[in-house]
């Protein structure tokens, strides 16, 4: 089965500065992989998607993701964190059940908290 | 407005009973899905469906129960036999069965034992 690990259960960055939020994977075959934000009693939002291509993903809100095969990592970064970015952040990769039916597993999450 | 609408938001049950959590969307999606959220936990797959009338366990199906009888629709009940039920209900959708379709979220639903 493939998996995402997310390693860091909260990150803490001071306003304007870069910052990365860490996603590492666990496939066989080609990774399909998402990063989704999450905030206070609220569903997720879709951020971006590495499918094939070029290893840096831009998505939403000035946020990129970088694919890095022989690192098995997908870590999220933006280069200039605002204080309203601070939210649960999550990592998630397509899997194939035995029966050959799609589904999606997530990671734990990373709360990211961005200081004024 | 297009999405994926669940309801209630807020829904207190009493052990012993069961309780149905409505997921609709209006997007044409194929694939839907329903999580559920603990503190710390992340998300994890209860039930998914690719195509009406067909859907396969999760991670965590136990004591949960769910119905495809039309695309927009995948309620979910949760019945007395989940002993733990508090939690943060997902539901979401997908375009098609492609590895790469992206699946959307809506709002959730929060249910609480008391």
């Amino acid at each position: 089965a493939q998996s995402v690990a997310q390693p860091e259960d909260q990150v803490n960055v001071a306003e304007g500065n870069p910052l990365t939020v860490k996603c590492t994977y666990s496939v066989s075959g080609n990774p399909y992989l998402f990063w989704y934000v999450q905030y206070p009693n609220r569903g997720l939002q879709f951020l971006l998607k590495y499918i094939t291509g070029d290893n840096l993903v831009k998505g939403s809100y000035g946020f990129e993701a970088e694919f890095n095969k022989s690192q098995t990592s997908f870590h999220l970064k933006k280069p200039s964190a605002l204080v309203s970015d601070s939210a649960l952040y999550f990592c998630a990769v397509r899997d194939e059940d035995p029966g050959g039916y799609q589904k999606v597993t997530f990671g734990t999450g990373t709360k990211l908290q961005v200081i004024p | 407005d297009g999405g994926i609408t669940q309801s209630p938001k807020y829904l207190f049950r009493k052990e012993g009973q069961n309780v149905t959590l409505s997921c609709e969307q209006n997007l044409n999606h194929d694939a839907m899905y329903w999580y559920r959220q603990d503190p710390g936990q992340g998300l994890r797959l209860i039930y998914y469906s690719q195509i009406v009338n067909d859907f396969q366990k999760g991670d965590i199906a136990e004591g949960y129960s769910v119905s495809r009888e039309k695309k927009e629709s995948f309620p979910l009940t949760v019945t007395s036999a989940q002993k733990n039920p508090t939690a943060f209900y997902l539901c979401a959708s997908q375009q098609g069965v492609y590895s790469g379709n992206t699946i959307y979220f809506g709002e959730g639903s929060w249910l609480t034992v008391v």
